[in-house]
């Protein structure tokens, strides 16, 4: 079975400082894992995903998210927070078929 | 192409009310998702189709949800009766299953709030 446990339901950041949201996940299977940002009063939009090639994955916006088999982990890392940056992320396992589960959700808050 | 098109995006409706939401995939996607959004629940999957056909509708809450998918361009999400706990974001989602990998684009979400 899949599952993803997000760790922090909010995390806050000073504008300029490193952006660091944590994703763990189960999977009986070689996963696909994404990363998703919800804007208020949107959709979710890709900001990137892990489909087995290369294990450091870059995204939009200046994200990026490291696969870490070992740890069972997919961090979502961005060096610098913008404000616009202020959002909810989601992270999402998928067992390569069509089911995908979603984490709870953390909220980014970015301090000016 | 003009991504997943849902509509209405705001709903206010009384309790007992039919509440119908729709949803437009993007075109050539074979699956097709309904998702629920609360504060207390986050993200719930309520039943997925492929290729029209319902597959997995174990997370619809109760006999007073139901969804179809007449066409590969038309699905709908219907609550009636409505009750207030039913109030959330309602979500639908597509994907193509043969990219890979199948990654989800989503609405832009039916916001309903029964009174």
């Amino acid at each position: 079975a899949q599952s993803v446990t997000q760790l922090g339901s909010h995390v806050s950041v000073s504008e300029g400082a490193l952006v660091l949201l944590r994703c763990n996940y189960s999977s009986s299977v070689p996963p696909y894992l994404f990363w998703y940002v919800q804007y208020p009063n949107q959709g979710l939009q890709l900001l990137l995903k892990y489909t087995s090639a290369a294990t450091l994955v870059k995204g939009i916006n200046g994200f990026e998210a490291e696969f870490k088999k070992s740890e069972t982990s997919f961090h979502l890392t961005k060096p610098s927070a913008h404000m616009s940056d202020a959002a909810e992320y989601f992270c999402a396992v998928s067992d390569r078929g069509s089911q995908f589960y979603f984490g709870t959700g953390t909220s980014l808050t970015v301090i000016p | 192409d003009a991504g997943v098109i849902q509509s209405p995006r705001h709903e206010v409706t009384e309790m007992g009310q039919e509440v119908t939401l729709r949803c437009k995939p993007i075109s050539g996607h074979d699956y097709l998702f309904w998702y629920r959004q609360t504060m207390m629940r986050g993200l719930e999957l309520l039943i997925y189709f492929n290729n029209n056909v319902p597959i997995d509708d174990s997370g619809m809450p109760e006999d007073r949800f139901s969804a179809k998918m007449p066409n590969a361009s038309f699905s709908t999400l219907k609550i009636q009766p409505s009750e207030p706990r039913d109030s959330a974001v309602y979500f639908c989602a597509s994907s193509l299953t043969s990219s890979d990998p199948g990654e989800l684009f989503f609405g832009e979400g039916s916001r309903l709030t029964v009174l």
